[in-house]
């Protein structure tokens, strides 16, 4: 069974710090996907990873896909209130079809 | 709207009753996907649908829970019976090919079922 751990579950920071929050697996994924959800809505897609060792950039957020690819991490910089929300990391095995494996999430809280 | 569309958005059922909630997906999306989502927990997976046909449903409890997802109409995920451990929210997803790696899902707004 593929599992996704992600850490930490629950991070509160202040406007303008900067946060990591960690995928790991013991399963290789052919890509990762991070999405964030807000209450009462579903999860949106943040971006995918496909490539071992890739990094993708999308203005203050920061992904990368390990080089094995098991695992990923989100770093934020210069937190924003608006950034906060629960955060989700999801793995695509290799075929199964669009069956996503989810972390349990990270519920971020940036305080103004 | 061009989303994917999920109703009812809450629904209220006593034990023992039928819960029937209902996903249409984004238009030219032919592939359809539900999770369940409990309090401080991720999205489990539930079942892989394609018009008219289970792809997977190595998620889904083999009791009371059933998916399909007709040539027209919506997808339509029923929990017969339904018991208080069924309280959750139930998303539903689509995508235009069932490659997961190349094809992200696009989530509905869920429906939150809660079994009194």
């Amino acid at each position: 069974t593929q599992l996704l751990e992600q850490s930490p579950q629950f991070l509160s920071i202040q406007e303008g710090e900067n946060l990591t929050v960690y995928c790991n697996s013991s399963s290789v994924f052919s890509s990762l996907q991070w999405y964030r959800q807000e209450p009462g809505e579903g999860p949106v897609l943040l971006v995918t990873v496909v490539t071992g060792g890739e990094v993708k950039k999308l203005k203050r957020l920061t992904f990368q896909f390990g080089d094995a690819r098991k695992d990923s991490s989100l770093h934020i910089t210069a937190a924003q209130p608006g950034d906060t929300g629960l955060y989700l990391c999801a793995g695509a095995g290799y075929n199964q079809g669009g069956k996503l494996i989810f972390g349990q999430g990270t519920e971020l809280s940036v305080k103004p | 709207n061009a989303g994917v569309m999920q109703n009812p958005r809450h629904l209220v059922r006593r034990r023992g009753q039928e819960a029937r909630l209902r996903c249409s997906p984004m238009k030219g999306h032919s592939h359809v996907y539900w999770y369940r989502q409990l309090p401080e927990e991720g999205l489990k997976f539930m079942v892989y649908l394609q018009k008219e046909n289970i792809i997977d449903e190595s998620g889904m409890p083999k009791e009371r829970f059933s998916a399909e997802f007709p040539k027209e109409g919506p997808s339509i995920l029923r929990i017969q019976q339904v018991v208080r451990g069924d309280s959750a929210a139930y998303f539903c997803a689509s995508s235009s090919t069932g490659k997961g790696e190349f094809s992200p899902l696009h989530f509905g707004n869920g429906t939150r079922l809660t079994v009194t």
